[in-house]
């Protein structure tokens, strides 16, 4: 069964202070592994995904990278706004479904 | 361009209620839909998936059922509600789940049962 561990669970940074986020998996064959941000109360929203090891991607101050057994979330200089839970997922090549890590809640302070 | 309705926002629902969440999708055909539910501190958690009208698959064993009477409505009902049935209730689609493009969320059903 597929397995996702994000790491830390909470991140509390300040406005300018660049971090990373850990999502370990375990999967047999990576369909795709997916970011995603979910604010209080809302559904996750798309960030990105990632296909096969050694893939990146950027978004604004968000860049997620890829390798054979993690992702790493990485936030330049963050901003307040940047304040949410990152979800990880993971889909293997033999799933209808994606399977969801418990998420990393990041704060930011100005 | 596609969308997706989820309602209602919030529910609070004695326990032996029953229960009604309806999602539908707008701007696409033949979606796959989901339903997944969100307990605090945990990751989310699949209920069902259905590939077309009346292809419901389960995953988990519950107290819960899901219908999918026309190509893009999806509910999600329980004849009588626990108090373990509280949390946050998400519907999503995509356009196949072979295709490793993820899914799109509707804004969620926070679900307290009391």
């Amino acid at each position: 069964e597929d397995q996702v561990t994000q790491s830390p669970e909470a991140l509390r940074l300040q406005e300018g202070e660049s971090s990373s986020l850990n999502c370990s998996y375990t999967v047999s064959g990576l369909r795709g592994l997916f970011w995603y941000r979910q604010d209080p109360g809302k559904g996750p929203e798309f960030l990105f995904t990632l296909y096969s090891a050694g893939e990146e991607k950027e978004k604004e101050r968000l860049k997620a990278t890829l390798t054979k057994k993690e992702s790493f979330l990485h936030i330049t200089a963050p901003k307040p706004e940047d304040s949410a839970t990152y979800l990880c997922a993971v889909q293997g090549s033999n799933d209808y479904k994606l399977s969801f890590g418990a998420g990393t809640t990041v704060t930011v302070r100005a | 361009s596609q969308t997706i309705h989820q309602w209602p926002a919030t529910l609070v629902q004695p326990v032996g209620s029953p229960l009604s969440l309806e999602c539908t999708v707008e701007g696409t055909s033949n979606p796959n839909l989901y339903w997944y539910r969100q307990a605090a501190g945990r990751g989310l958690q699949l209920l069902f998936y259905s590939v077309g009208i009346g292809q419901i698959s389960s995953e988990v064993p519950q107290n819960l059922s899901a219908s999918r009477p026309q190509d893009r409505q999806f509910i999600l009902s329980s004849k009588k509600l626990l108090l373990s049935d509280s949390g946050f209730y998400l519907c999503a689609w995509s356009v196949r789940w072979d295709t490793g493009d993820g899914y799109t969320f509707g804004s969620g059903t926070r679900l307290t049962v009391v």
